[in-house]
This record gives C-alpha cells, structure tokens and sequence, in this order.
C-alpha cells in the first residue's frame, strides 16, 4: 500500500500568509491520482483538488495543488480566517486508496 | 443539489452487528461509484470500503475484511455497510462518500455528514 507522509504536521500562520502543505508518497502515484480535502471540527471532508492539480466545484483559486510522482504540495496563497482548519493528501490511484495523516493549519 | 445522508449508527457491544444506510439525492445514483470511510475520534481518515456502480467491483480495507459487507441498491439509491464481528476499534464516524462514473479509480467529491458507531460493552 502506498503510505503518505504530510508535513508538517502542523503549520502556524497568520490570515493572510500563504501557506505550503506537503504530501510524499512511498511509492509512486499514479496518474497524479492525488486529491487534497480539508476538515474542519465537526464537519465532513471536503474535497479541494483532486488530479493533483484541478480545483474542485466552488473552491476559491487561492488553493492550488501541485507535483506528481512521489511530491505533492497544496498552496494556499492568501490565508483567509476560514482556512484554519485540517487538510488531508489522498491518494486513488493504487488500492488501497490511502490518506495522509493530516496537517493542522492553525492561526498564529 | 447532490445530498447524501447516513444512519444507522449507535451504540453496540463487542461482536455485535451494525448496518449503515446512506441515502443518496441530486445525482443519478446508479452511475457513480460509492465509498465508505471512517475516522476514529481525534484521528484521521480511514477508507473502509468501495462499491462500483453496477456491483460489479467491491474493495475491502485490511482491517475490515471478512467483517463488512458493503452493498447497493440503484432502485433505492441507496448504499449499505453491514458490519459484523464489531470489536472497539471499529468506533468511528461512518462517512459514505461518493466515487466516480463507473470507476472506484476516483476522488471523492461529495460526502454525508456522518454517522457515529461505538462498540463499547
């Protein structure tokens, strides 16, 4: 199984920084099977990018995802009050489909 | 507006039985392929288990195999967990999400908000 590692585990900044979250894969991830979604306290996931790169329905273009083969990474670039929330790395493309163990974005 | 919503969750003891439903509205159901995902309290998200549209491809996690039972009905448009065997690291929040267009090969881009399980004697 592929195993994702994020980093870091948790990133401290405040509204209005960009924020760089990471996601590596053990293995290589096929066709850039890699989708971000983010969490916040008692609420479902929600899914950000999915193919690596391509925004979901509705999500602002301050998120942007990037990389491919074992390297991704999400961008957010103006950090808004409600970005401070978890974002898990997931990956669909080997099964088992396999999620990071998350990064906590936390205001400063 | 695409809308899924689960039940079924509660409190069970040790080697007991469960089944979740997940309604699913605002999409034509028997296209898409379905998934159910978990996640422990304070822990992060676990995949439980995928169903392709027609039935045709079930996947199972490690930890789940042998245990859950994952169906569908398209007439119902609605997808079903059957969990036996329930031991107590089986708590968790019960997400069904749903897959892609005749694939499980896909992101999930819509979930229900959740449905809580507890074994606990």
């Amino acid at each position: 199984e592929i195993v994702l590692t994020q980093s870091p585990g948790t990133l401290s900044l405040s509204p209005g920084e960009r924020a760089t979250l990471s996601c590596k894969a053990s293995q290589r991830v096929s066709s850039s099977c890699l989708a971000w979604y983010q969490q916040k306290p008692g609420q479902a996931p929600r899914l950000l990018i999915y193919g690596a790169s391509s925004r979901a329905t509705g999500i602002p273009d301050r998120f942007s995802g990037s990389g491919s083969g074992t390297d991704f990474t999400l961008t957010i670039s103006r950090l808004g009050p409600e970005d401070f929330a978890m974002y898990y790395c997931q990956q669909y493309g080997s099964s088992p489909d396999t999620f990071g163990q998350g990064t906590k974005l936390e205001i400063k | 507006e695409v809308e899924l919503v689960e039940s079924g969750g509660g409190l069970v003891k040790p080697g007991g039985s469960l089944r979740l439903s997940c309604a699913a509205s605002g999409f034509t159901f028997r296209s898409y392929s379905m998934k159910w995902v978990r996640q422990a309290p304070g822990k992060g998200l676990e995949w439980v288990s995928s169903i392709s549209s027609s039935s045709g491809y079930i996947y199972y996690g490690d930890s789940v195999k042998g245990r859950f039972t994952i169906s569908r009905d398209n007439a119902k448009n609605s997808l079903y967990l059957q969990m036996n065997s329930l031991r107590a690291e089986d708590t968790a929040v019960y997400y069904c999400a749903r897959g892609g267009v005749g694939t499980t090969e896909s992101h999930y881009d819509y979930w229900g908000q959740g449905t809580l399980v507890t074994v606990s004697s």
